[in-house]
């Protein structure tokens, strides 16, 4: 099957702990993104990456970083998460160009108690 | 920098009746990308339509759009709405020159009621 998969669907978590999320694509593509969906279902750009160069949005706070293996994997860490990161981090790839559609994987809901 | 704003919030309507959800956005570059997405509840979004040409509609499973860059909107509209069209909508706009991501538009619910 070809999609876009994402590790684990749900984590709870306390104040200050680190987390990763995985994400992996099986259709090719050449460039990944994570976004941020909240509580109020706004979306967000937080990462986009491709095999040559990483683009990190200027709003996503420090404590963010992805981690990328190879064009097919793109992982997100939280090195010490905090309340306001509860949301749904959506991964998404695509392949072409900037006009191609892009494919979401099912998300990662996180919660920080 | 790049924006999107839609239909605020929930637009509730009766089975039947059209559908328009609005769509602008702003830009510095002369040939954007817009793009509508649809999230159904518990799923990821998928890819409803999208349009890079000025004044062209763009048609996929009943519903329409056409970029009209004069006015930097690209309204998603349906002649008939169904009730399995209960979803989130969102527009976005690819920022070409930043690896294509989106820049999406705050989103509108859609709830069709029989």
């Amino acid at each position: 099957e070809t999609a876009v998969f994402q590790t684990p669907n749900y984590h709870v978590t306390q104040v200050g702990n680190e987390v990763s999320f995985n994400c992996k694509q099986t259709l090719g593509h050449d460039t990944m993104y994570w976004y941020k969906q909240d509580s109020k279902k706004l979306l967000k750009i937080m990462f986009s990456y491709n095999n040559k160069q990483l683009i990190v949005n200027e709003t996503v706070p420090r404590r963010f970083s992805p981690q990328s293996s190879d064009k097919a994997h793109l992982n997100l860490r939280i090195k010490s998460v905090e309340p306001e990161d509860s949301a749904v981090y959506l991964c998404a790839s695509r392949h072409g160009g900037v006009n191609a559609e892009q494919f979401f994987g099912p998300g990662t809901r996180l919660t920080v108690l | 920098g790049d924006s999107v704003t839609q239909t605020e919030g929930l637009v509730t309507l009766t089975e039947g009746l059209p559908v328009m959800l609005n769509c602008t956005y702003q830009t510095i570059y002369s040939n954007p990308f817009l793009f509508w997405y649809v999230q159904h509840l518990n799923e990821s979004p998928r890819l409803l339509l999208k349009s890079f040409t000025d004044n062209k509609r763009t048609e996929h499973q009943g519903f329409h759009a056409t970029l009209h860059k004069s006015s930097s909107s690209f309204h998603l509209q349906k002649s008939s709405a169904q009730l399995s069209d209960s979803a989130l909508y969102y527009c976005a706009l690819s920022d070409r020159y930043n690896q294509g991501k989106l820049i999406f538009g705050q989103g509108t619910k859609l709830s069709i009621k029989p």
